[in-house]
Protein backbone atom coordinates (compact mmCIF):
# COMPACT_ATOMS: atom_id res chain seq x y z
CA UNK A 1 0.00 0.00 0.00
CA UNK A 2 1.60 3.11 -0.88
CA UNK A 3 1.50 5.84 1.81
CA UNK A 4 2.63 9.94 2.01
CA UNK A 5 3.81 11.23 4.82
CA UNK A 6 2.90 14.95 5.13
CA UNK A 7 4.60 16.67 7.88
CA UNK A 8 3.99 18.64 9.78
CA UNK A 9 0.70 18.19 10.40
CA UNK A 10 -0.04 22.29 11.67
CA UNK A 11 2.02 25.16 11.53
CA UNK A 12 1.49 28.13 12.98
CA UNK A 13 3.52 31.43 12.44
CA UNK A 14 3.81 34.99 12.07
CA UNK A 15 3.37 36.94 8.87
CA UNK A 16 6.83 37.08 6.87
CA UNK A 17 8.66 33.82 8.16
CA UNK A 18 8.99 31.42 5.87
CA UNK A 19 7.98 27.74 6.05
CA UNK A 20 8.66 24.13 4.68
CA UNK A 21 5.98 21.54 4.38
CA UNK A 22 7.20 17.83 3.32
CA UNK A 23 5.50 14.90 1.99
CA UNK A 24 7.50 11.44 1.55
CA UNK A 25 7.21 8.07 0.43
CA UNK A 26 8.93 4.92 0.04
CA UNK A 27 6.88 4.95 -2.92
CA UNK A 28 7.84 6.17 -6.91
CA UNK A 29 5.40 8.73 -7.88
CA UNK A 30 4.70 10.30 -11.60
CA UNK A 31 3.24 12.65 -10.78
CA UNK A 32 2.74 14.52 -7.33
CA UNK A 33 0.34 17.89 -6.65
CA UNK A 34 -0.12 20.28 -4.47
CA UNK A 35 -3.32 21.70 -3.44
CA UNK A 36 -4.75 24.51 -0.46
CA UNK A 37 -8.22 24.12 0.48
CA UNK A 38 -9.76 26.88 2.50
CA UNK A 39 -12.81 25.97 5.11
CA UNK A 40 -16.15 24.93 3.74
CA UNK A 41 -14.59 24.80 -0.22
CA UNK A 42 -12.83 22.17 -2.14
CA UNK A 43 -8.98 21.64 -2.78
CA UNK A 44 -7.42 24.08 -5.23
CA UNK A 45 -4.52 22.83 -7.44
CA UNK A 46 -1.69 24.68 -7.13
CA UNK A 47 0.75 22.78 -9.15
CA UNK A 48 1.79 19.36 -10.66
CA UNK A 49 5.44 18.36 -10.24
CA UNK A 50 6.36 15.12 -12.80
CA UNK A 51 9.97 14.80 -13.84
CA UNK A 52 12.64 13.70 -10.79
CA UNK A 53 14.15 17.00 -9.49
CA UNK A 54 12.35 19.34 -10.83
CA UNK A 55 10.97 22.97 -9.26
CA UNK A 56 8.12 25.42 -9.83
CA UNK A 57 7.94 28.52 -8.55
CA UNK A 58 4.41 30.19 -8.13
CA UNK A 59 5.23 33.84 -6.58
CA UNK A 60 6.15 33.02 -3.19
CA UNK A 61 5.72 29.30 -3.14
CA UNK A 62 8.44 26.87 -4.24
CA UNK A 63 7.65 23.20 -5.21
CA UNK A 64 10.17 20.95 -5.80
CA UNK A 65 9.49 17.25 -6.64
CA UNK A 66 12.50 14.73 -5.36
CA UNK A 67 15.07 13.32 -7.99
CA UNK A 68 14.06 10.04 -7.16
CA UNK A 69 10.21 11.11 -7.39
CA UNK A 70 9.39 9.82 -4.13
CA UNK A 71 9.12 13.15 -2.19
CA UNK A 72 8.32 16.31 -2.31
CA UNK A 73 8.73 19.89 -0.79
CA UNK A 74 6.54 22.89 -0.50
CA UNK A 75 8.65 26.39 0.79
CA UNK A 76 6.68 29.57 1.19
CA UNK A 77 8.32 32.68 1.64
CA UNK A 78 7.67 35.48 3.45
CA UNK A 79 4.08 33.95 4.66
CA UNK A 80 1.21 36.13 4.43
CA UNK A 81 -2.40 35.82 6.10
CA UNK A 82 -3.31 34.92 2.74
CA UNK A 83 -1.30 31.85 2.66
CA UNK A 84 -3.76 30.30 5.73
CA UNK A 85 -5.37 27.19 4.72
CA UNK A 86 -5.11 23.45 4.61
CA UNK A 87 -1.85 22.23 2.25
CA UNK A 88 -2.75 19.26 0.91
CA UNK A 89 -0.06 16.80 -1.04
CA UNK A 90 -1.05 14.04 -3.28
CA UNK A 91 0.68 11.43 -5.58
CA UNK A 92 -0.37 9.76 -8.90
CA UNK A 93 0.86 5.74 -8.85
CA UNK A 94 2.59 4.72 -12.18
CA UNK A 95 1.37 1.46 -11.38
CA UNK A 96 -1.91 2.62 -11.08
CA UNK A 97 -4.05 3.01 -14.38
CA UNK A 98 -7.42 4.78 -13.37
CA UNK A 99 -5.85 7.59 -11.89
CA UNK A 100 -6.36 7.22 -8.36
CA UNK A 101 -4.55 9.54 -5.75
CA UNK A 102 -2.57 8.75 -2.73
CA UNK A 103 -3.81 11.59 -0.52
CA UNK A 104 -1.26 12.82 2.24
CA UNK A 105 -2.80 13.63 5.70
CA UNK A 106 -2.48 17.99 5.42
CA UNK A 107 -0.85 20.31 6.71
CA UNK A 108 -3.30 23.28 8.44
CA UNK A 109 -1.28 26.26 8.32
CA UNK A 110 -2.06 29.47 10.07
CA UNK A 111 -0.03 32.72 9.76
CA UNK A 112 -0.52 35.29 12.18
CA UNK A 113 -0.34 39.37 11.14
CA UNK B 1 -15.20 27.34 -18.56
CA UNK B 2 -12.95 26.01 -16.08
CA UNK B 3 -14.19 24.82 -13.16
CA UNK B 4 -16.87 22.58 -11.60
CA UNK B 5 -20.13 23.51 -10.28
CA UNK B 6 -21.66 21.47 -7.61
CA UNK B 7 -25.07 21.86 -5.98
CA UNK B 8 -26.63 22.47 -3.36
CA UNK B 9 -23.87 23.93 -1.99
CA UNK B 10 -25.65 23.41 2.13
CA UNK B 11 -28.03 20.26 2.39
CA UNK B 12 -29.59 18.81 5.37
CA UNK B 13 -31.55 15.92 5.31
CA UNK B 14 -32.86 13.29 7.38
CA UNK B 15 -32.66 9.35 7.99
CA UNK B 16 -35.44 8.13 6.02
CA UNK B 17 -34.89 11.15 2.86
CA UNK B 18 -34.17 11.12 -0.68
CA UNK B 19 -31.52 13.91 -1.99
CA UNK B 20 -29.53 13.89 -5.14
CA UNK B 21 -26.11 15.86 -5.42
CA UNK B 22 -25.34 17.21 -8.63
CA UNK B 23 -21.93 17.96 -10.38
CA UNK B 24 -21.26 19.87 -13.84
CA UNK B 25 -18.30 20.51 -15.68
CA UNK B 26 -17.32 21.68 -19.13
CA UNK B 27 -13.63 21.41 -19.79
CA UNK B 28 -14.41 18.20 -21.60
CA UNK B 29 -12.78 15.97 -18.77
CA UNK B 30 -13.24 12.44 -19.25
CA UNK B 31 -12.83 11.41 -15.53
CA UNK B 32 -15.06 12.69 -13.13
CA UNK B 33 -14.78 11.66 -9.19
CA UNK B 34 -17.02 11.60 -6.00
CA UNK B 35 -15.08 12.07 -3.01
CA UNK B 36 -16.05 12.77 1.01
CA UNK B 37 -13.77 14.59 3.26
CA UNK B 38 -14.40 14.58 6.73
CA UNK B 39 -12.84 17.82 8.95
CA UNK B 40 -9.31 17.93 9.00
CA UNK B 41 -8.92 14.89 6.83
CA UNK B 42 -7.77 14.68 3.20
CA UNK B 43 -10.60 13.99 0.73
CA UNK B 44 -11.58 9.57 0.43
CA UNK B 45 -12.48 8.61 -3.04
CA UNK B 46 -15.87 6.95 -3.69
CA UNK B 47 -16.43 6.83 -7.21
CA UNK B 48 -14.84 7.15 -10.46
CA UNK B 49 -16.58 7.62 -13.97
CA UNK B 50 -14.38 7.21 -17.15
CA UNK B 51 -15.76 8.34 -20.10
CA UNK B 52 -19.24 8.00 -18.75
CA UNK B 53 -18.55 4.60 -16.75
CA UNK B 54 -18.31 3.43 -13.70
CA UNK B 55 -14.74 2.53 -13.20
CA UNK B 56 -13.64 2.36 -9.43
CA UNK B 57 -16.63 1.89 -6.56
CA UNK B 58 -14.59 1.63 -3.28
CA UNK B 59 -16.69 -0.45 -1.19
CA UNK B 60 -19.15 2.45 -1.20
CA UNK B 61 -22.16 1.53 1.03
CA UNK B 62 -25.39 1.45 -1.43
CA UNK B 63 -26.98 3.91 0.14
CA UNK B 64 -25.00 6.40 -2.03
CA UNK B 65 -25.73 5.62 -5.52
CA UNK B 66 -23.89 7.35 -8.83
CA UNK B 67 -24.86 8.29 -11.71
CA UNK B 68 -23.34 9.46 -14.83
CA UNK B 69 -25.85 10.82 -17.75
CA UNK B 70 -23.49 12.08 -20.40
CA UNK B 71 -19.89 13.52 -19.95
CA UNK B 72 -20.83 17.03 -18.22
CA UNK B 73 -23.14 15.82 -15.64
CA UNK B 74 -22.46 13.34 -12.64
CA UNK B 75 -24.76 12.83 -9.98
CA UNK B 76 -24.74 10.67 -6.51
CA UNK B 77 -28.79 10.03 -5.16
CA UNK B 78 -28.64 9.69 -1.58
CA UNK B 79 -30.99 7.43 0.32
CA UNK B 80 -31.23 6.19 4.34
CA UNK B 81 -28.16 8.01 5.06
CA UNK B 82 -27.01 7.64 8.41
CA UNK B 83 -25.50 10.82 10.83
CA UNK B 84 -21.83 9.53 10.17
CA UNK B 85 -22.19 10.35 6.44
CA UNK B 86 -22.36 14.00 7.25
CA UNK B 87 -19.42 15.09 5.51
CA UNK B 88 -18.45 17.28 2.82
CA UNK B 89 -19.19 15.68 -0.34
CA UNK B 90 -16.53 16.97 -3.39
CA UNK B 91 -16.87 16.32 -7.02
CA UNK B 92 -13.68 16.41 -9.40
CA UNK B 93 -12.64 15.98 -12.93
CA UNK B 94 -9.81 15.35 -14.92
CA UNK B 95 -8.45 14.77 -18.73
CA UNK B 96 -9.11 11.22 -19.77
CA UNK B 97 -7.22 7.73 -18.35
CA UNK B 98 -3.78 8.42 -17.61
CA UNK B 99 -3.74 11.66 -17.26
CA UNK B 100 -4.95 12.20 -13.81
CA UNK B 101 -1.34 12.79 -12.99
CA UNK B 102 -1.96 16.75 -14.38
CA UNK B 103 -4.11 17.78 -11.98
CA UNK B 104 -8.03 17.60 -10.56
CA UNK B 105 -10.15 20.19 -10.51
CA UNK B 106 -12.83 20.07 -7.62
CA UNK B 107 -16.09 21.63 -6.92
CA UNK B 108 -16.67 24.15 -4.25
CA UNK B 109 -18.52 20.97 -2.51
CA UNK B 110 -21.69 20.15 -1.09
CA UNK B 111 -21.86 20.40 2.84
CA UNK B 112 -24.09 17.59 4.01
CA UNK B 113 -25.71 16.69 7.44
CA UNK B 114 -27.78 13.60 8.21
CA UNK B 115 -30.34 14.39 11.29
Amino acid sequence: TQLLEQSPQFLSIQEGENLTVYCNSSSVFSSLQWYRQEPGEGPVLLVTVVTGGEVKKLKRLTFQFGDARKDSSLHITAAQPGDTGLYLCAGSSPMDSNYQLIWGAGTKLIIKP
Amino acid sequence: DTEVTQTPKHLVMGMTNKKSLKCEQHMGHRAMYWYKQKAKKPPELMFVYSYEKLSINESVPSRFSPECPNSSLLNLHLHALQPEDSALYLCASSQGPGQGGYGYTFGSGTRLTVV
